[in-house]
């Protein structure tokens, strides 16, 4: 059975840095891109960015909105992603979840069941 | 950037009816040496992440029931659900896949009228 968990949310002070975990099961992780989306309460996905796989040189691109301040990065040997997030802006505050893009003509086909990060002071 | 913006943004139906959303990318997303749409539509409940329910504009994923259904090419997409059930009750997001940023519409709440 895929799974993707995520982990790490809570609250943090704006400017701060909070790091998010994507544990994954049930596929060959190290084929798979991982893409980041969040979600505000109440309002629309928004993709933060994504790492692909080592075929493609673990390429990074980022949405606009978080360029420079956030980093992903994976660890195949452990089956898990990561989110970076650093100098948290009360914009910030949203779901995280985790996905998965077995290929780069595919949607996202399996979701984690997102993380909670609160930025408030 | 890819823009996508879908129509209309709440959409109440009778059960049994067939409700259609649609969707408008502001460029193609037609991968032409593969003659595949990077376009997908996703089904969100409350409180549960999205689930995918149409890639490539057209393909159902598995398991998805077959009153959903996806048209469309280039820059204009249709998910269309062909008889409403209780359970379809949730926000529809299309997507796509084709250029970074990945980009999703707005969302379309569809609700039993």
């Amino acid at each position: 059975e895929v799974q993707l968990v995520e982990s790490g949310g809570g609250l943090v002070q704006p400017g701060g840095s909070l790091k998010l975990s994507c544990a994954v099961s049930g596929f060959t992780f190290s084929d798979s891109a991982i893409n980041w989306v969040r979600q505000a309460s109440g309002k629309g996905l928004e993709w933060i960015g994504l790492i692909r796989s080592a075929a493609n040189n673990y390429a990074t691109p980022y949405a606009a909105s978080v360029k420079g301040r956030f980093t992903i990065s994976r660890d195949d040997s452990k089956n898990m992603a990561y989110l970076q997030m650093n100098s948290l802006k009360t914009e910030d505050t949203a779901v995280y979840y985790c996905t998965r893009q077995e290929r780069g003509d595919y949607g996202y086909d399996y979701w984690g069941q997102g993380t909670l990060v609160t930025v408030s002071s | 950037d890819i823009v996508m913006t879908q129509s209309p943004d709440s959409l109440a139906v009778s059960l049994g009816e067939r409700a259609t959303i649609n969707c408008k990318s502001s460029q193609s997303v037609l991968y032409r040496s593969k003659n595949k749409n990077y376009l997908g539509w996703y089904q969100q409940k409350p409180g549960q992440p999205p689930k995918l329910l149409i890639y490539w504009a057209s393909t159902r994923e598995f398991g998805v029931p077959d009153r959903f259904s996806g048209s469309g090419t280039g820059t204009d997409f249709t998910l269309t659900i062909s008889s409403l059930q209780a359970e379809d009750v949730a926000v529809y997001y299309c997507h796509q896949y084709y250029s970074t940023p990945h980009t999703f519409g707005q969302g379309t709440k569809l609700e039993i009228k």
